[in-house]
């Protein structure tokens, strides 16, 4: 039962394009969702998240958007980087009884070339 | 402050061997979670532990594994008689507080990567 879906495993983009990943979602009691970037052989890192009650986060060239109705969310880099090839996660978290935890997607990894 | 410290960072174990990873939160927090990466999959939440408590094992499989947090000293995740399908990568996390996990105040290890001859 995957309740947090990444269905591209992989994307393209040239440096200085617009990267966009996709985070699908089923369990609607989520209340916080996510972003980690994970490079190889390292832990995964926090990038940006949101709360359910909005619709939009920005952090620097990272932009998360949330349409609670489509249970989608994406992830906006812009300009790419270099640096920015990793793979990416979407992650949900919901406060259930007394913990809280987070739902992983199973990742996409961006590769910025030049 | 240093960051969340796993070892070992590789472990080869032959098929019933035990294996025991462990995990130092960085200071100040009480929360531990256990996180397990398959070969080309997402991490799986297995366990999340404060100190001397397991308060949530609803990801650990029902034999073999186990996870402590005593008072003193680092988490241990604990894999006894090990099967070729344990081989992953195990990630600890920790954080400040109970909902840290919500905004982003849950920090990662680099994992120990478990191989199974």
């Amino acid at each position: 039962d995957q309740q947090v879906k990444q269905n591209s495993p992989s994307l393209s983009v040239q440096e200085g394009r617009i990267s966009i990943l996709n985070c699908d979602y089923t369990n609607s009691m989520f209340d916080y969702f996510l972003w980690y970037k994970k490079y190889p052989a390292e832990g995964p890192t926090f990038l940006i998240s949101i709360s359910s009650i909005k619709d939009k986060n920005e952090d620097g060239r990272f932009t998360v958007f949330l349409n609670k109705s489509a249970k989608h969310l994406s992830l906006h880099i812009v300009p790419s980087q270099p640096g920015d090839s990793a793979v990416y996660f979407c992650a949900a978290s919901g406060l259930t009884g007394t913990a809280s935890k987070l739902t992983f997607g199973t990742g996409t990894r961006l590769q910025v070339t030049l | 402050n240093a960051g969340v410290m796993q070892n070992p960072r590789h472990l080869v174990r032959r098929r019933g061997q035990e294996a025991r990873l462990r995990c130092s939160p960085m200071k100040g927090h009480s929360h531990v979670y256990w996180y397990r990466q398959l070969p080309e999959e997402g991490l799986k939440f297995m366990v999340y532990l404060q100190k001397e408590n397991i308060i949530d094992e609803s990801g650990m499989p029902k034999e073999r594994f186990s996870a402590e947090f005593p008072k003193e000293g680092p988490s241990i995740l604990r894999i006894q008689q090990v099967v070729r399908g344990d081989s992953a990568a195990y990630f600890c996390a920790s954080s400040p507080s109970l909902t840290g996990a919500n905004t982003g105040e849950l920090f990662f290890g680099e994992g120990s990567r478990l191989t199974v001859l």
